[in-house]
């Protein structure tokens, strides 16, 4: 069914390195942007980053700019975060996310249609 | 950026209640307002997109209204299943923003 599944969460050391994978199934991948969003232990959602369907434009928050590197492999059907220099703060459940759009009068509105389960990353020494 | 504030913060109520949940943004995101729930050790699920549009699937009991900075999310009658967290997001920057979140609890 059309889904989403993340991969590649783990405990790892301050001051290291993690990449995350986000495999979808059964929709055209290379005509969505994606989204990554990250929401810490008993705390709220924090949009992370974004990439268009074609990879050629991305955005990043301010707390993880610099930092981590969103990219995506259309071949694959595949997203991917690059997380380096992780913090303790950086602690959170990641996870990947569809943008969806509709035109409301005349105007393309985009909103987060299809998230994924979501994958702990847990920065710690 | 845009600063998205969910009001309130909890909220208890009963099943059969109707209540209200507001979201204000810092500055006019037109209807670029959507409106998602969450359950504990779940993902968010989409309930409303543009301010007021039902995602397929919702009951009709939820509802949304509001464009520039003010914003509501109305369920009209409480069902059990909808005790959740409850966030705002606002989609007219590029950098995305959320609500802090409304938890819904039962009375």
């Amino acid at each position: 069914q059309v889904q989403l599944v993340e991969s590649g969460g783990g405990v790892v050391p301050p001051g290291r390195s993690l990449r995350l994978s986000c495999a979808a199934s059964e929709f055209t991948f290379s005509t969505y942007a994606m989204h990554w969003v990250r929401q810490a232990p008993g705390k709220g959602l924090e949009w992370v980053a974004v990439i268009s369907d074609d990879g050629t434009n991305k955005y990043y928050a301010d707390s993880v700019k610099g930092r981590f590197t969103i990219s995506r492999d259309n071949s694959k059907n595949t997203l991917y975060v690059q997380m380096n220099s992780l913090r303790v703060e950086d602690t959170a459940v990641y996870y990947c996310v569809r943008e969806g759009f509709t035109m409301v009068r005349g105007v393309e509105v985009w909103y987060l249609d299809l998230w994924g389960r979501g994958t702990l990353v847990t920065v710690s020494s | 950026d845009i600063q998205m504030t969910q009001s309130p913060s909890a909220l208890s109520a009963s099943v059969g209640d109707r209540v209200t949940i507001t979201c204000r943004a810092s500055q006019s995101i037109n209807s670029f307002l959507h409106w998602y729930q969450q359950k504990p050790g779940k993902a968010p699920k989409l309930l409303i997109y543009a301010a007021s549009s039902l995602q397929s699937g919702v009951p009709s009991r939820f509802s949304g209204s509001g464009s520039g900075t003010d914003f509501t999310l109305t369920i009209s009658s409480l069902q059990p299943e909808d005790f959740a967290t409850y966030y705002c997001q606002q989609s007219h920057s590029t950098l995305y923003s959320f609500g802090q979140g409304t938890k819904l609890e039962i009375k």
